[in-house]
């Protein structure tokens, strides 16, 4: 049974950067076929795809937070990276992790959240 | 892009049939056979119910059931159980946005 799980500081300030650890168990992120990504829950409101990585580095991103985000990953620990710089209070949400098959267009396995909160 | 749309609450007997509705465009819902739908009970991982509109993973059962028209998907949970009491999303693939995938506003369904 896959499992996702989120790890990071549940507190960050205005204009520091929200960094945060999928850590991937029960399955491989170095044996391909798959999309990993990070989807966000903003307060009071939906959900947002923020972007992916492929195990071979190649990633994508939300067009509109592409420019204070890099998504990396150490398929020696199984684990994948999300880095937000310049965060403000509107960044203040539930950050998930999720897997994506290849050749799919849904999201399959998620972790259980992560709570971030940008303030000072 | 915009949300989906969703109601925000959806509310049903033990045993009834209830209907969660999911709006979009001809730009996502409408244009293709990607719309997934999710569980999720707060505090756990969300879970995935319904994938390409129709197809339910192995393990969900069949009292989850997925349908689409036009631009609205729908999900259709008969037999209401009071586990079922959870949040649900919507998504759909999507292009010429932001974001290759959209997601739905949630809807909170209490089994009262």
């Amino acid at each position: 049974q896959v499992q996702l799980q989120e790890s990071g500081p549940g507190l960050v300030n205005p204009s520091q950067t929200l960094s945060l650890t999928c850590t991937v168990s029960g399955g491989s992120i170095s044996s391909g076929g798959f999309y990993w990504n990070w989807i966000r829950q903003l307060p009071g409101k939906g959900l947002e795809w923020i972007g992916y990585i492929y195990y071979n580095g190649i990633t994508s991103y939300n067009s509109s937070l592409k420019s204070r985000l890099f998504v990396s990953l150490d398929t020696s620990k199984n684990q994948f990276f999300l880095t937000l710089s310049s965060v403000t209070a509107a960044d203040t949400a539930f950050y998930y992790c999720a897997r994506r098959g290849y050749l799919s267009r849904y999201f399959d396995y998620w972790g259980q959240g992560a709570l971030v909160t940008v303030s000072s | 892009q915009s949300a989906l749309t969703q109601p925000a609450s959806v509310s049903g007997s033990p045993g009834q049939t209830i209907i969660i509705s999911c709006t979009g465009t001809s730009r996502d819902v409408g244009g293709y056979s990607y719309v997934s739908w999710y569980q999720h009970h707060p505090g756990k991982a969300p879970k995935l119910i319904i994938y390409d509109v129709t197809y339910r993973p192995s393990g969900v059962s069949n009292r989850f059931s997925g349908s689409k028209s036009g631009n609205t998907a729908s999900l259709t949970i008969s037999g209401l159980q009071a586990d079922d009491e959870a949040d649900y999303y919507c998504s759909s693939f999507t292009t010429g946005g932001t974001v290759p995938y959209v997601f739905g506003t949630g809807t909170s369904v209490t089994v009262v």
